[in-house]
């Protein structure tokens, strides 16, 4: 069965701390994988596309790892913000099928100054 | 980036009344869009597959009587929620696949069923 699981659940850390989110997936056949931010009462917005080959990629304060053979993600956030605070979406992409994402429950992500 | 729009962002209706919710690609074409509903923290669901020209596809659960779905060109898709109840008050979200082989989401929609 196709699942995606996130942990934690939900988090809060102090502003300017880093933080890592994980991703667990046991989606096959494996095409991507991406990290979503999604704002309260806001659609996700996409941070960062991982497929196979790729073990790491960075967008700004965000870095995400792929290990594509344990099947798990990380996200790790630098230096936190507290515009950082959201949920934290992974979502899995298999080969086939013609809507083919997996969704994991999300991280929520609490920056307090 | 690519940017899908949704409107309207939230609506209020009386219950038994129908609501529709669009969602425009506003800068490349979708032939496929999708419609999630998210409830409080919850992850989206999947609602239903929209392909221009041609049904949806609903996910098993789904009324397709109730959610319908209309993908009128490649760059509009609709949503109305019909003789709406206020188990069906929620957030819908829509995305479009679009460059690079990236699901792009719209900023959703709050609907409040009185």
């Amino acid at each position: 069965k196709n699942q995606v699981e996130q942990s934690p659940q939900s988090l809060i850390i102090l502003e300017g701390k880093n933080c890592t989110l994980q991703c667990n997936y046991t989606v096959s056949p494996f095409s991507n994988l991406r990290w979503y931010k999604q704002d309260t009462g806001r659609g996700p917005v996409s941070l960062t596309i991982m497929t196979f080959s790729e073990n790491t990629k960075s967008n700004g304060r965000y870095t995400a790892t792929l290990d594509a053979d344990t099947k798990q993600s990380s996200l790790h956030i630098t230096a936190s913000q507290l515009s950082d605070s959201a949920s934290y979406i992974c979502v899995v992409s298999s080969r086939i099928g013609a809507n083919n994402l997996f969704f994991g429950t999300g991280t929520r992500l609490t920056v307090i100054p | 980036g690519a940017v899908v729009s949704q409107h309207p962002s939230r609506v209020i209706c009386k219950s038994g009344t129908s609501v529709k919710i669009e969602c425009r690609s506003l800068d490349f074409q979708a032939t496929t869009m999708f419609w999630y509903r998210q409830f409080p923290k919850q992850s989206l669901m999947l609602m239903a597959t929209s392909n221009e020209g041609s049904k949806a596809t609903y996910e098993q659960g789904v009324e397709k009587d109730k959610f319908l779905i209309n993908h009128a060109s490649l760059t509009l898709s609709t949503l109305t929620v019909t003789s709406a109840h206020p188990e069906d008050s929620s957030f819908y979200i829509c995305s479009a696949r679009g460059p690079p082989e990236t699901q792009y989401f719209g900023p959703g929609t709050r609907l409040l069923v009185l």
